[in-house]
């Protein structure tokens, strides 16, 4: 257990709707990560968030945005959901300014099925 | 651009045996960390061992090590005496200042 929750374990939801998926990252740590894990992509990074503020950004469609709240839990939302957005979403946590030093510790992913 | 590649999509070895999985990557970065993460059948992504490209030294973490070698621009895993809980996908993970890039990984079964 690597101390990051993410809720729900399981998300199924058909094309065109939003989903909000949520993160509380380690005691502690102040960056939070998220990426996404497909059959045909692999993992990809998607954004990081550093006590609040975003840090870096990778390959995320503008359909998906991000935030850090003040209790340093953080959500994804998902909107216009298509088929292909199905896939296994992991969040992770950093303990610092999430430079590439800091490991990072992931979360056990949340399941989206779009239908 | 950044790329990480594991050009092994499978591999088997019996229980007790030593295997050693590859990665290499490609960056025009100096400074960079690589990671290797395992993913059981559970689907929890776990930290297995990391390295700073700054240390020469291999990292070596109980059963698991790598051999770093940065000319090469390659990172691999070996595992040693290998255990039927080391069944997983393995990814190898290059990590830059504000990007964080990830094999395709490998499938790795251990045999009893």
């Amino acid at each position: 257990d690597s101390g990051v929750t993410q809720t729900p374990k399981h998300l199924i939801t058909a094309t065109g709707q939003r989903v909000t998926l949520r993160c509380s990252p380690r005691s502690g740590d102040l960056s939070v990560y998220w990426y996404q894990q497909s059959l045909d992509q692999g993992l990809q990074f998607l954004i990081q968030y550093y006590n609040g503020e975003e840090r870096a950004k990778g390959n995320i469609l503008e359909r998906f945005s991000a935030q850090q709240f003040p209790d340093l839990h953080s959500e994804l939302n998902l909107s216009s959901l298509e088929l292909g957005d199905s896939a296994l979403y992991f969040c992770a946590s950093s303990v610092g300014g999430g430079r590439s030093q800091e490991t990072q510790y992931f979360g056990p992913g949340t399941r989206l099925l779009v239908l | 651009a950044q790329t990480v590649t594991q050009s092994q999509p499978e591999m088997s070895v019996q229980e007790a045996e030593t295997v050693t999985l590859s990665c290499t990557y490609d960056t025009s970065e100096n400074n960079y960390y690589l990671f290797w993460y395992k993913q059981p059948p559970s689907r929890q992504m776990i930290l297995v061992i990391r390295q700073e490209a700054y240390k020469q030294q291999n990292a070596t973490e109980n059963r698991f090590s790598v051999n770093f070698q940065k000319a090469a621009k390659s990172f691999s895993l070996k595992i040693s005496d290998s255990q039927l809980g080391d069944t997983a996908m393995y990814f190898c993970a290059f990590m830059t200042m504000d990007q964080f890039y990830f094999g395709t990984g490998t499938s790795l079964t251990v045999i009893p």
